[in-house]
């Protein structure tokens, strides 16, 4: 069935250092791809998205791109913030009905 | 905007207690959806509906009942409460299906079964 595997947590980094989160998934067809960040008390919101292969998603200097090859949607900020502290999900719809979500990465960023 | 508000935010209950969480947005959004999320397990669909008087299962249903009454509410009810049902459940929402959907979601409702 569908499924979606992110990158164990919990990732801590310094303020200004690079940030990858890998995200692989498996899937029939061609889902679309989405990043969802969740703050403290907080529920979900929508930080990017990508719906066919070779697209990039990016917002607010986060950055991932769709590749059918590999079956990833990696997450990328070239300098995390402080405020960039939150815990990040990967999923993807394949049809629009259902949602498949990682289990979830929590980002520490110390300054 | 409200967008999609989820009520109560916190609920204790013994085991065998039934409840429902009250879910309702208010942008006219053909889908609604249910989800539950437990450490390690990210977030798991329970039930979703894309329309008035439509409703279907998700991964997780059992033990959880929903009716979808009108557009804007979609509540979930608990008829007999295990403390296997003890997460954060989330509401969420999309102006209709599709794979580009984004997902708006509430704030969460936390429940402890004891």
């Amino acid at each position: 069935g569908d499924s979606v595997t992110q990158m164990e947590g919990p990732v801590t980094l310094s303020e200004e250092a690079f940030l990858t989160i890998n995200c692989t998934y498996t899937a029939t067809g061609y889902p679309s791809l989405f990043w969802y960040v969740q703050y403290p008390g907080e529920g979900l919101q929508l930080l990017l998205k990508a719906t066919k292969a070779d697209d990039k998603g990016s917002n607010k200097g986060f950055e991932a791109t769709y590749r059918k090859e590999t079956t990833s949607f990696h997450l990328e900020k070239g300098s995390v913030q402080v405020s960039d502290s939150a815990v990040y999900f990967c999923a993807l719809t394949p049809t629009g009905n259902q949602f498949y979500f990682g289990t979830g990465t929590s980002l520490t960023v110390i300054p | 905007n409200a967008g999609v508000t989820q009520t109560p935010k916190f609920q204790v209950l013994k085991t065998g207690q039934s409840m429902t969480l009250q879910c309702a947005q208010d942008m006219n959004h053909e889908y609604m959806s249910w989800y539950r999320q437990d450490p390690g397990m990210g977030l798991r669909l329970i039930h979703y509906s894309v329309g008035a008087g439509i409703t279907d299962q998700g991964e997780v249903p059992n033990g959880y009942n929903v009716s979808r009454s009108t557009t804007e509410d979609f509540p979930l009810r608990l008829l007999s409460a295990a403390p296997s049902q003890t997460s954060v459940y989330f509401c969420a929402s999309i102006p209709d299906r599709g794979t580009t959907g984004e997902l708006f979601f509430g704030e969460g409702s936390r429940l402890t079964v004891l």
